[in-house]
């Protein structure tokens, strides 16, 4: 198994560039995530999916959109791209138990950086 | 206040020594606690997963929750040059609710 990939590892945009980061997870998880990490204030939840068709705000949301059309893809789509998107995107998933679900997997990263 | 409190460090200790490393929270509802490690440059990695209150033990690795006082910890023996990471904490109430994360603590372990 090759876990939770994403694509690309590093990015360099312009302001007001768009672009989508690719998440894909082959463990068959049906609850996937979006995370940013900044120094100093640790992972904040962007946006998560509990399935194909179902996502939902996080902490986070604006100025990023999602999709899930699929179990094992969940993409992170950036519009009009601002320097306060400078970050480190974490993709995860988890499973559910019968009492919920929360240990997640997460991918390496990408690193964006916006000018 | 912060759900989950965590000093970010950094934690310089020398090889081979005890290394504690602690979070606090405020939310009595949570009862799932998680540990992860995040080398440099990399994603997280779950390293230790407890529910409720108690010891799990795995290997070098011992995380303890107390709920009274909701504290956690994570304990490394024999600490050795490659456990130098940022360890974040993790928690959730449980259900499907979200995982809040610590802040995570830089050690470093010199050889």
């Amino acid at each position: 198994n090759a876990g939770v990939t994403q694509t690309p590892k590093f990015r360099i945009l312009k302001i007001g560039q768009s672009m989508t980061l690719q998440c894909t997870q082959d463990m068959n998880h049906n609850y996937m995530y979006w995370y940013r990490q900044d120094p100093g204030m640790g992972l904040k939840l962007i946006y998560y999916s509990v399935g194909a068709g179902i996502t939902d705000k996080g902490e986070v949301p604006n100025g990023y959109n999602v999709s899930r059309s699929t179990t094992e893809d969940f993409p992170l789509r950036l519009e009009l791209a601002a320097p306060s998107q400078t970050s480190v995107y974490f993709c995860a998933s988890s499973y559910s138990r019968e009492r919920g679900t929360y240990e997640q997997y997460f991918g390496p990263g990408t690193r964006l950086t916006v000018t | 206040q912060k759900e989950v409190e965590q000093d970010p460090g950094p934690l310089s200790v020398p090889e081979g020594a005890i290394v504690s490393l602690n979070c606090t929270y405020s939310n009595s509802a949570f009862q799932y606690f998680m540990w992860y490690r995040q080398y440099s440059r990399k994603g997280p990695e779950l390293l230790m997963y407890t529910y409720s209150s108690g010891n799990k033990e795995d290997g070098r690795f011992t995380a303890q929750v107390d709920k009274s006082s909701k504290y956690i910890s994570l304990f490394i023996r024999d600490s050795q040059p490659s456990d130098s990471a940022t360890y974040l904490c993790a928690m959730n109430s449980g259900g499907y609710q979200k995982v809040t994360f610590g802040i995570g603590t830089k050690l470093q372990v010199i050889p």
